[in-house]
C-alpha cells in the first residue's frame, strides 16, 4: 500500500511569510504527528492528531500550528517565518488503535518537506 | 533540556563487524525506546523497539539492549553491511509506546567500510 506522502518536497520562503505544508497518511491510519530535523538537533516533535483532534504538542511556539480532516490528511502550517525555521519537516503517521507492542510505537514517516526561509 | 542523548555523532566499523550504538536517557518514566534509521533525502524507517519491561530484544542481525539502572541502551548490528551506512535515532516514549509523541536522540552518523 501506498506510504506517508508529504506535498511539497521543497520550498523556498522569505522572512515573515507563511508556509503550509500538506501531508496523507497512509491508507487507515488514523494518527499524524509532525516533527521538525534541523542540524544537529534530532527530529523534534511539534504535534500529534488523531481523529481531527490534536491529542500532544511539543515545545513550539504558537506559530506552527496543524490540523487533520475527517479523511486523516493533515496540515501544518508556519506563520511569519524566521530564519531559524528552515528545516526538515517530517510526517509520520500509525493505526492509532488496535496495535500492541512491540509495533504499538512504530511510526511510519514520509520524505520531509525541505523548507528554506531567506 | 535533552532527554534523549546520543553522544557519538559518528561511528565507522568494517563490513561484517559488529556495530555497537548507544543511548541514554534521563526521563525514568518512559517505558518504550525504538530505534530508526535514515538515509539521506528519505524519511526515518523503524528498525526495532524494546519495552521497559525486558532488558533485551532481537530481530534479525538487530539487537537491541536496555539497562534501566544506567538509563542506557545499546543497539548491536552483527554483521555491519556497506548498506547499512546511515543516521541512527534512537527514540523514546511514555504510554508504552502508543503515541506519537517520540523524544528522539541527535542521531549518530554510521559508515560501514567495505
Amino acid at each position: 500500500k501506498a506510504g506517508v506522502t508529504q506535498t511539497p518536497r521543497y520550498l523556498i520562503k522569505t522572512r515573515g511569510q507563511q508556509v503550509t505544508l500538506s501531508c496523507s497518511p497512509i491508507s487507515g491510519h488514523r494518527s499524524v504527528s509532525w516533527y521538525q530535523q534541523t542540524p544537529g538537533q534530532g527530529l523534534q516533535f511539534l504535534f500529534e492528531y488523531f481523529s481531527e483532534t490534536q491529542r500532544n504538542k511539543g515545545n513550539f511556539p504558537g506559530r506552527f500550528s496543524g490540523r487533520q480532516f475527517s479523511n486523516s490528511r493533515s496540515e501544518m502550517n508556519v506563520s511569519t517565518l524566521e530564519l531559524g525555521d528552515s528545516a526538515l519537516y517530517l510526517c509520520a503517521s500509525r493505526p492509532g488503535t488496535g496495535l500492541s507492542p512491540p509495533r504499538a510505537g512504530e511510526l511510519f514517516f514520509g520524505e520531509g518537506s525541505r523548507l528554506t526561509v531567506l | 533540556d535533552q532527554q534523549v542523548k546520543q553522544n557519538s555523532p559518528s561511528l565507522s566499523v568494517q563490513e561484517g563487524r559488529i556495530s555497537i550504538l548507544n543511548c541514554d536517557y534521563t526521563n525514568s518514566m518512559f517505558d518504550y525506546f525504538l530505534w530508526y534509521k535514515k538515509y539521506p533525502a528519505e524519511g526515518p524507517t523503524f528498525l526495532i523497539s524494546i519495552s521497559s519491561i525486558k532488558d533485551k530484544n532481537e530481530d534479525g542481525r538487530f539487537t537491541v539492549f536496555l539497562n534501566k539502572s544506567a538509563k542506557h541502551l545499546s543497539l548491536h548490528i552483527v554483521p555491519s553491511q556497506p548498506g547499512g551506512s546511515a543516521v541512527y535515532f534512537c527514540a523514546a516514549s511514555l504510554n508504552s509506546g502508543n503515541t506519537g509523541k517520540l523524544i528522539f536522540g541527535q542521531g549518530t552518523t554510521l559508515q560501514v567500510k567495505p
